[in-house]
């Protein structure tokens, strides 16, 4: 059974730092871009970063540059978003999202369930 | 990068028929046929439904269906059954390595 399953969130202090996890299971993880995708209490769905399927291409939306850090370990199947000097508008459910092919797109063919992370004082 | 457009809700009444619009720029909905479609269920996993405009993946009803015309994309649901009920989205791949959703449409059933 194709998995996906999220972890590492929680409540931090704005300006803190927290690392997200995405364990995979049931496909072969290095063949595809990862991806993670946010979604705000009461908003929509917004792309967060993308990484290739050997690690060496990172693509971020412009609101993250320079703060988050997607990487991946194909050795373990797991995906990782380090976030650092946490905003309020960081607030939100991560999801972890399977790319359905090996470049960057924008079709999520798995999802996980998500995990939330709230940054409040 | 800024979202792209759709209603913020539709309805319909079971049988009937729905469509969403899903409005863009000349440098994503408008310049790509990589236009995807998610249905989510809160509190559940969001679920591909259309991708590349028109495609469905496998175990999608045909009664999902999609389309675009110029910077504008659209999906219809025909014959709306009650588990139809929940959020869709609409996913464009634009210029410069961007990925944009729009800001979701609650349809009701």
């Amino acid at each position: 059974e194709v998995r996906l399953l999220e972890s590492g969130g929680g409540l931090v202090q704005p300006g803190g730092s927290l690392r997200l996890s995405c364990a995979a299971s049931g496909f072969t993880f290095s063949s595809y871009v990862m991806n993670w995708v946010r979604q705000a209490p009461g908003k929509g769905l917004e792309w967060v970063s993308g990484i290739g399927g050997s690690g060496d291409n990172t693509y971020y939306t412009d609101s993250v540059k320079g703060r988050f850090t997607v990487s991946r370990d194909n050795s373990k199947n797991t995906l990782y978003l380090q976030m650092n000097s946490l905003r309020a508008e960081d607030t939100a459910v991560f999801f972890c999202a399977k790319g359905f092919r090996y470049q960057l797109s924008n079709v999520f063919d798995i999802w996980g369930l998500g995990t939330m992370v709230t940054v409040s004082s | 990068q800024s979202a792209l457009t759709q209603p913020r809700s539709v309805s319909g009444s079971p049988g009937q028929s729905v469509t969403i619009s899903c409005a863009g720029t000349s440098s994503d909905v408008g310049f790509y046929t990589y236009v995807s479609w998610y249905q989510h269920h809160p509190g559940k996993a969001p679920k591909l439904m259309i991708y590349d405009v028109t495609k469905r993946p496998s175990g999608v009803p045909d009664r999902f269906s999609g389309s675009k015309s110029g910077n504008t994309a659209s999906l219809t649901i025909s014959g709306l059954q009650a588990e139809d009920e929940a959020d869709y989205y609409c996913c464009s791949y634009g210029n410069n390595y961007r990925v944009v959703f729009g800001g979701g449409t609650k349809v009701t059933v």
